[in-house]
């Protein structure tokens, strides 16, 4: 079975500046995906960037940038530019790239981001 | 982008009643829909998986005959709490992933507050 971890329950960062969350996680297989969401305090999971494990190029999405180690299963979130909206609780997920029941989202504790002002 | 609903947002019942909690998907057909309960400051914890048109798949430790789950369509799944107590009190979330999707994205509904007093 996969595992995912997180095991820095919070952190905190100054607005402006950059913050890296991490995460790891085990598997057998080689096909995956690698999320990271985001929930507010509205309790909306909110998809903030997606890594599919064969691609070698680390994702990018604005201010949100991941690196993605596949040898070290370590993904990490990087947030540059920290802005107020960031603060949130923030979850690492994994997800087999196989349809059917194993589709499900294993997702790690989740960590609490908040931003100084 | 892809839509999910759920029903109701928040909702108080009595000790003993039953509950019904919607989840729809509004844009696109769900072949696979996911509920989860999270208490607070925790991660989500994956009750099952529901298919259109067959039995829920329900993880280890959660009843299935407490949390009745019906996936009677592409666009709907409910998730019924049978004899409600208060230590069914939580926050629930649902997910569906799209038919014909590769399976990289599962969109998540707004989640429902369920109060058992």
């Amino acid at each position: 079975a996969q595992t995912v971890t997180q095991s820095q329950p919070e952190m905190s960062v100054q607005e402006a500046e950059t913050v890296t969350l991490s995460c790891t996680y085990d598997t057998s297989e080689s096909d995956y995906y690698l999320f990271w969401y985001k929930q507010p305090p509205s309790r909306q999971m909110i998809l903030v960037i997606r890594q599919e494990a064969y691609k070698q190029q680390n994702a990018t999405e604005n201010r949100f940038s991941v690196n993605f180690q596949k040898a070290a299963k370590s993904f990490s979130l990087k947030i540059s530019d920290s802005q107020l909206g960031d603060a949130a609780m923030y979850f690492c997920a994994y997800r087999s790239f196989h349809t059917g029941a194993n589709s499900k989202l294993t997702f790690g504790k989740g960590i609490t981001l908040s931003v100084r002002p | 982008g892809a839509v999910v609903s759920q029903h109701p947002s928040r909702v108080i019942c009595k000790s003993g009643t039953s509950v019904k909690i919607e989840c729809r998907s509004l844009d696109f057909q769900a072949t696979t829909m996911f509920w989860y309960r999270q208490f607070p400051k925790q991660s989500l914890m994956l009750m099952a998986t529901s298919n259109e048109g067959s039995k829920a798949t329900y993880e280890q430790g959660v009843e299935k005959d407490k949390f009745l789950i019906n996936h009677a369509s592409l666009t709907l799944s409910t998730l019924t709490v049978t004899s409600a107590h208060p230590e069914d009190s939580s926050f629930y979330i649902c997910s569906a992933r799209k038919a014909g999707n590769s399976g990289n994205t599962i969109y998540f509904g707004e989640g429902s507050w369920l109060t058992v007093v």
